[in-house]
């Protein structure tokens, strides 16, 4: 079985801080992950995506991702975050062992003056 | 390029009435498509999803129905809305399954 959790439902950054968004999967062949952006009553974005190649994965905006395997983990980071990143963002993983990508219940990001 | 429209992009309606809420994809052939819902503080819910004309794969057992009648056209219905299907809509699609979803804009649906 394939899943993934999001610690934290509610992360909240200063602008020009670090922003750092987890992702735990569990799966027991290698996994395909994703991070999705979204914003207020619009559709999904794709960030990017780790298919088995670099585990360090540059995305849109600036973010960018690291797959560890030993942690089974691949959590969402930005240096300096902007007002603009204020959204909602989703994990999400395929093993292949499901015909789908099963999504984390997501992190609402607030970015603060 | 490929597109993906959703229409209407907000509803209201009452207990009991039907549902037709329409998803066509624009610049591919024979993709995968999917149905997710949102409701409010809640992650995705995957309804529905196909792998071709036809072809549909219920993942939850619910009030609503999926159908595609065309290759690149999927529709979600219903014979009469509960109001737990108020909620947000995505439609999707993909080239194969487990590759990267592209989404529509949603449609919001709020049943009275």
């Amino acid at each position: 079985a394939q899943s993934v959790t999001q610690l934290g439902s509610h992360v909240s950054v200063s602008e020009g801080a670090l922003v750092l968004l987890r992702c735990n999967y569990s799966s027991s062949v290698p996994p395909y992950l994703f991070w999705y952006v979204q914003y207020p009553n619009q559709g999904l974005q794709l960030l990017l995506k780790y298919t088995s190649a670099a585990t360090l994965v540059k995305g849109i905006n600036g973010f960018e991702a690291e797959f560890k395997k030993s942690e089974t983990s691949f959590h969402l980071t930005k240096p300096s975050a902007h007002m603009s990143d204020a959204a909602e963002y989703f994990c999400a993983v395929y093993t292949g062992t499901a015909s789908k990508l099963t999504f984390g219940t997501g992190t609402r990001l607030q970015v603060t003056l | 390029s490929q597109t993906i429209h959703q229409w209407p992009a907000t509803l209201v309606q009452p207990v009991g009435s039907p549902l037709s809420l329409e998803c066509t994809v624009e610049g591919t052939s024979n993709p995968n498509l999917y149905w997710y819902r949102q409701a409010a503080g809640r992650g995705l819910q995957l309804l529905f999803y196909s792998v071709g004309i036809g072809q549909i794969s219920s993942e939850v057992p619910q009030n609503l129905s999926a159908s595609r009648p065309q290759d690149r056209q999927f529709i979600l219905s219903s014979k009469k809305l509960l109001l737990s299907d108020s909620g947000f809509y995505l439609c999707a699609w993909s080239r194969g399954l487990g590759e990267t979803q592209y989404f529509g804009p949603g449609t919001r649906l709020l049943v009275l």
